[in-house]
């Protein structure tokens, strides 16, 4: 099983400044045959259903603000959220779906400082 | 509108059984793989496991936490995933979604409960 390794676990962020969330994958999720990293980034705001916000490790899906960004390949990935909004606390995952069983980070916790 | 609508969840005790029915709308169901994942009160996400479409022999695969207890099945016809859920343990309990691929459609979660 490939395991994701988030850091930190959590983190104090003050509004405006950036925030920064690592990922580090056991084994590669760059697939050779199409040069695509098989890693995906999920919000998960308090009481709610996580939401998509990256995929292909730096594709930003449809109607994510452009201040979330990610970036990385092979084994080591990052979560960039540019200036902090209110509405960006919450707990993000790292997930890859390179390979069965598919596995998640334990998440990280962004707060405001 | 896409929706994924799961029911079925409650309180069981251990070692008993439940099923997880997902109904989708909105998009082409038959198309699209179905995963499941599930959280536990406070915890992190955890892949339970996942149906492919007809193109692809609806082939399952699922966690080692699950595999020989749950079984994951579809009806297309109905536009419908489930889970079916055995031999339920303490450490089952959590909330289940299910997940569309590759649109990753989430439901809103049906919360299952094991115990005595």
């Amino acid at each position: 099983d490939i395991v994701m390794t988030q850091s930190p676990d959590s983190l104090a962020v003050s509004l405006g400044e950036r925030a920064t969330i690592n990922c580090k994958s056991s084994q590669s999720v760059l697939y050779s045959s199409d040069n695509k990293n098989y890693l995906a980034w999920y919000q998960q705001k308090p009481g709610q259903t996580p939401k998509l916000l990256i995929y292909w490790a730096s594709t930003r899906e449809s109607g994510v603000p452009d201040r979330f960004s990610g970036s990385g390949s092979g084994t080591d990935f990052t979560l960039t959220i540019s200036s902090l909004q209110a509405e960006d606390v919450a707990v993000y995952y790292c997930h890859q779906y390179y390979s069965i069983p598919r596995t998640f980070g334990q998440g990280t916790k962004v707060e405001i400082k | 509108e896409v929706q994924l609508v799961e029911s079925g969840g409650g309180l069981v005790q251990p070692g008993g059984s439940l099923k997880l029915s997902c109904a989708a709308s909105g998009f082409t169901f038959s198309d699209s793989a179905m995963h499941w994942v599930r959280q536990a009160s406070g915890k992190g996400l955890e892949w339970v496991g996942r149906i492919k479409n007809k193109a692809n022999n609806y082939a399952t695969a699922y966690s080692a936490s699950v595999k020989g207890r749950f079984t994951i099945s579809r009806d297309d016809s109905k536009n419908t995933a489930y889970l079916q859920m055995n031999s339920l343990k303490t450490e089952d309990t959590a909330v289940y979604y299910c997940i569309s691929s590759p649109e990753d459609y989430w439901g809103q979660g049906t919360l299952v409960t094991v115990s005595s």
